[in-house]
C-alpha cells in the first residue's frame, strides 16, 4: 500500500524567506509523486510532479522539488517566498505506468 | 484551458436526504474519479471510473454511495441518505487515457453541509 506523510501541518515563513514543505512516502515500487497546491476556496493546482528521469523537477510559480529514493522524500522547496505563496499544499504519489490509478495524498501543509 | 466544472458549489441538506453532486471532466479525459476533504483532514480518494464502471473504490465509498456517467459528459456522485459526517468538500477529479503521466485534474470543488 502507497501512503504519504508530510510533516508539519503549519508552515510559517517570512516574505523573501526559504520555503521547504517536508513530503515522505511509502511505496513498494517507485512511484510517480506530485505536489498540489490548493488557494482558499478553490480546487488543487498541480505545482510539480516526478515521473521518472531527472529528479530535480521545476514547477509553477518558482517550486522545485527533489526525488531522493535513498531517503523516501520529495520535499518541495523554493528559494525565496512570496505573499501569494500563501496555500495549502498537498503532497501526493500515484502507481507508475497505470493510467486511472488513484492519486493518495498527505494530510497537507498550510504555508502562511 | 479546459478545466473540471463542478455544481453545485455548495449545498446543505438534511440527514437523511439524497445528494447529487454534478461534475462535468474534462472533455477529452477518460478516467473520472470522486475525493472529498472533511474540513480540516486531508484530501482522501472515494472512487475512480473508467469506461462506465468502478476501477477502484476506497473503504469510505460504502453502499450509500454511487456513481454515474448519464450522458457522457457528465460525471455525478449521489449519496443516498446523508449523514452528519458526509458534510466535506468534494472534489471531482479528470485524468487522460494511456500514456498519461498520472495528473489529475482537479474541480473547485462542492462543498456539503449536512444539517
Amino acid at each position: 500500500a502507497q501512503s504519504v506523510t508530510q510533516l508539519g501541518s503549519h508552515v510559517s515563513v517570512s516574505e523573501g524567506a526559504l520555503v521547504l514543505l517536508r513530503c515522505n512516502y511509502s511505496s513498494s515500487v517507485p512511484p510517480y509523486l506530485f505536489w498540489y497546491v490548493q488557494y482558499p476556496n478553490q480546487g488543487l493546482q498541480l505545482l510539480l510532479k516526478y515521473t521518472t528521469g531527472a529528479t530535480l523537477v521545476k514547477g509553477i510559480n518558482g517550486f522545485e522539488a527533489e526525488f531522493k529514493k535513498s531517503e523516501t522524500s520529495f520535499h518541495l522547496t523554493k528559494p525565496s517566498a512570496h505573499m501569494s505563496d500563501a496555500a495549502e499544499y498537498f503532497c501526493a504519489v500515484s502507481r507508475p505506468n497505470q493510467a486511472g490509478t488513484a492519486l493518495i495524498f498527505g494530510k497537507g501543509t498550510t504555508l502562511s | 484551458e479546459p478545466e473540471v466544472t463542478q455544481t453545485p458549489s455548495h449545498q446543505v441538506t438534511q440527514m437523511g436526504q439524497e445528494v447529487i453532486l454534478r461534475c462535468v471532466p474534462i472533455s477529452n479525459h477518460l478516467y473520472f474519479y470522486w475525493y472529498r476533504q472533511i474540513l480540516g483532514q486531508k484530501v482522501e480518494f472515494l472512487v475512480s471510473f473508467y469506461n462506465n464502471e468502478i476501477s477502484e473504490k476506497s473503504e469510505i465509498f460504502d453502499d450509500q454511495f454511487s456513481v454515474e456517467r448519464p450522458d457522457g459528459s457528465n460525471f455525478t456522485l449521489k449519496i443516498r441518505s446523508t449523514k452528519l459526517e458526509d458534510s466535506a468538500m468534494y472534489f471531482c477529479a479528470s485524468s487522460e487515457s494511456q500514456g498519461g503521466s498520472g495528473e489529475l485534474f482537479f474541480g473547485e470543488g462542492s462543498r456539503l453541509t449536512v444539517l
